[in-house]
């Protein structure tokens, strides 16, 4: 069955980086892409970009955001960095259909808190 | 930008009709997805392109997209169908969620 683990929580200083890892299995890693979506505190979906052989990112998050992925261990990563308060979230990837673009299986979900 | 809009809430009656819209320009001529996300738990893709269900995805959930409303509707809605929903298109290498809207079986 097709499965995506997210990594642990994580606690932040403003001004540092973050990494968080999502590993896949259950299906050909290569034939799907990842999508990365953040939810704030009591907030809406906000997409932050996906990576399907290629990267793209949201507007907003240009220059602070770095998706890759390792197809050798069917792993996805999101790097954040000078983070912020307003960066405390519940971030999700999920795999994406490349046609249509539809998240059809979600991780788990990683909080990362940001604060001094 | 592209923008999404969505009722705040919806209520129905366990048993009844609930119909969710997604209003966006032209939004008939996009692929449309709704996902279901109960708190505390990551979303569930309930249709995808407009009217499409995953397995597992009871009947009672369908969908369509005309104009510029897209529609998740669930029939005889159920106490487990509480959840925030959301729709999600994407447009021009930019994909963009609606804002959400609560959906209370009462």
């Amino acid at each position: 069955q097709v499965q995506l683990v997210q990594s642990g929580a994580e606690v932040k200083k403003p001004g540092a980086s973050v990494r968080v890892s999502c590993k896949a299995s259950g299906y050909t890693f290569t034939n799907y892409g990842i999508g990365w979506v953040r939810q704030a505190p009591g907030q809406g979906l906000e997409w932050m970009g996906w990576i399907n052989g290629i990267a793209n990112y949201a507007q907003k998050l240009q220059g602070r955001v770095t998706m890759t992925t390792d197809t050798s261990t069917s792993t996805a990563y999101m790097d954040l960095r000078s983070l912020r308060s307003d960066d405390t979230a519940v971030y999700y990837c999920a795999r994406q259909e490349r046609v249509s673009a539809a998240h059809d299986y979600w991780g788990q979900g990683t909080l990362v808190t940001v604060s001094s | 930008s592209y923008e999404l809009t969505q009722p705040l809430s919806v209520s129905v009656a366990l048993g009844q009709t609930a119909r969710i819209t997604c209003g966006g320009n032209h939004i008939g001529g996009k692929n449309v997805h709704w996902y279901q996300q109960r708190p505390g738990q990551a979303p569930v893709l309930v249709i995808y392109r407009d009217s499409n269900r995953p397995s597992g995805i009871p009947e009672r959930f369908s969908g369509s997209n005309s104009g510029n409303t897209a529609t998740l509707t669930i029939s005889r809605a159920q106490g487990g169908d509480e959840a925030e929903y959301y729709c999600h298109v994407w447009d021009t290498y930019t994909e963009i969620f609606g804002p959400g809207t609560r959906v209370t079986v009462l």
